[in-house]
């Protein structure tokens, strides 16, 4: 079956840190790949989209990489603050355009 | 950036009754509509996928029946929960897809709906 998995743990770090956050799939092909940001009783927003043929793809402080082999992608926040706590959702976009959220990882930035 | 708005922001009813939740965008025309739902520390889960003008496309084991689904405008689609129980209490959100030159491969997401039903 198809699958989406994000660390259900909560990510602590220090302010300043580099935040990396992890979501690895399973039986898709997605097309693309994107990630949002949600906060408590908000809805997801989005933040970047890579393309299956990116390996990388960088935003202010943001940085996402995308490994078609492992069936990962890799969530980035560099000199992480406060602001950034949050819950952070990858989502793939398979070939037949639909958007299947994973589970979310919540991360907490500590001043 | 696109904004999808929804309203009401929160609502409580009594068990039996329907809600009515509202999803507009309001810069772009929205030519597929999503509605999701997410129960408290869980993922978004898709309900159902609605095309302007055409009957909507219900996700395995969302009764239709029970979750009315409206798009009868290329910026409105609207979710009516009939005969809410206490269940059915959750966080709705609605999203919608565009034909906006940035690229409908990205969905917009509206602020969310809180129901709670008792």
């Amino acid at each position: 079956s198809q699958k989406i998995e994000q660390n259900s743990e909560a990510l602590n770090i220090q302010e300043g840190k580099t935040a990396t956050l992890t979501c690895n799939y399973t039986n898709y092909s997605p097309a693309y790949l994107q990630w949002y940001r949600q906060d408590p009783g908000r809805g997801p927003v989005f933040l970047l989209l890579i393309r299956e043929n990116e390996k990388e793809k960088r935003k202010e402080r943001l940085k996402v990489t995308f490994d078609t082999t492992l069936k990962q992608s890799l969530f980035h926040i560099t000199a992480s603050q406060p602001a950034d706590s949050a819950t952070y959702l990858c989502a793939l976009l398979n070939a037949g355009n639909m958007l299947t959220f994973g589970g979310g990882t919540r991360l907490m930035v500590k001043p | 950036g696109a904004v999808v708005s929804q309203h009401p922001s929160r609502v409580i009813c009594k068990s039996g009754t329907s809600v009515k939740i509202e999803c507009r965008s309001l810069d772009f025309q929205a030519t597929t509509m999503f509605w999701y739902r997410q129960f408290p520390k869980q993922s978004l889960m898709l309900m159902a996928t609605s095309n302007e003008g055409s009957k909507a496309t219900y996700e395995q084991g969302v009764e239709k029946d029970k979750f009315l689904i409206n798009h009868a405008s290329l910026t409105l689609s609207t979710l009516t929960v009939t005969s809410a129980h206490p269940e059915d209490s959750s966080f709705y959100i609605c999203s919608a897809r565009g034909t906006r030159a940035s690229g409908a491969e990205t969905q917009y997401f509206g602020p969310g709906t809180r129901l709670l039903v008792l």
